[in-house]
């Protein structure tokens, strides 16, 4: 079992520019949450997606938007790139079991905005 | 809204030492969750407390959900180095509901 799988690890980006950030959950895992993780704070909830739905959101802008693929992976878009938006950016699986349900997170990509 | 803190925010302590970081909201809890995270790493899940007073021990680790279900915390019996990273505490006031961190407590252990 590969885990939860994050591509790129690393990424560079010019503000203005689009990013497309990638998530393959852990098998058997169907919900997928995106968390933006500034340096030296917890991560903050972006949104969650199920059943290729977004099912819930935090406090992020419009420019960030996502989507979930009939196989469950997840992609995060965020468009208009600010120099704020640096961040290691982080996904996490999960399948509900109530209030055991347990989030598996991926290594994680590094966004730089310069 | 939600609100997760955490205490100390930093903590350097010396191999063999004990120590407890805390987490405190305002808000009910259904359950919550410790994770550790280390440089460059995603969060790895320590635990998870879901019933008021429930007390859970992982080797030296001890966890404990507090009575109001609104505060938690983790004390660690003769910290090792590889103790070291960001512990992060989680909760969510439903099992449908998002997940929130805490900022975390960055632990230090020096050999």
């Amino acid at each position: 079992d590969a885990g939860v799988t994050q591509s790129p690890t690393h990424l560079i980006k010019t503000r203005g520019q689009q990013v497309t950030l990638r998530c393959s959950p852990k098998s058997g895992h169907d919900t997928v949450s995106w968390y933006q993780q500034a340096l030296g704070q917890g991560p903050q909830f972006i949104f969650q997606y199920y059943e290729e739905e977004e099912r819930q959101r935090g406090n992020f802008p419009d420019r960030f938007s996502g989507h979930q693929f009939p196989n469950y992976s997840s992609e995060l878009n965020v468009n208009a790139l600010l120099l704020g938006d640096s961040a290691l950016y982080l996904c996490a699986s999960s399948r509900w079991e109530g209030l055991n349900t347990e989030a598996f997170f991926g290594q994680g990509t590094r966004l730089t905005v310069v | 809204t939600q609100l997760l803190e955490q205490s100390p925010q930093f903590l350097s302590i010396q191999e063999g030492e004990n120590l407890t970081v805390y987490c405190n909201s305002s808000s009910v809890f259904s359950s919550l969750q410790w994770y550790r995270q280390e440089p460059g790493e995603g969060p790895v899940l320590l635990v998870t407390v879901v019933t008021g007073g429930e007390v859970k021990k992982l080797k030296r680790l001890t966890f404990q959900f507090g009575d109001a279900r609104k505060d938690s915390s983790l004390h660690i019996t003769a910290a090792q180095p590889g103790d070291t990273g960001l512990y992060l505490c989680a909760g969510a006031e439903t099992s449908y509901d998002k997940v929130i961190f805490g900022p975390g407590t960055s632990l230090s252990v020096i050999p």
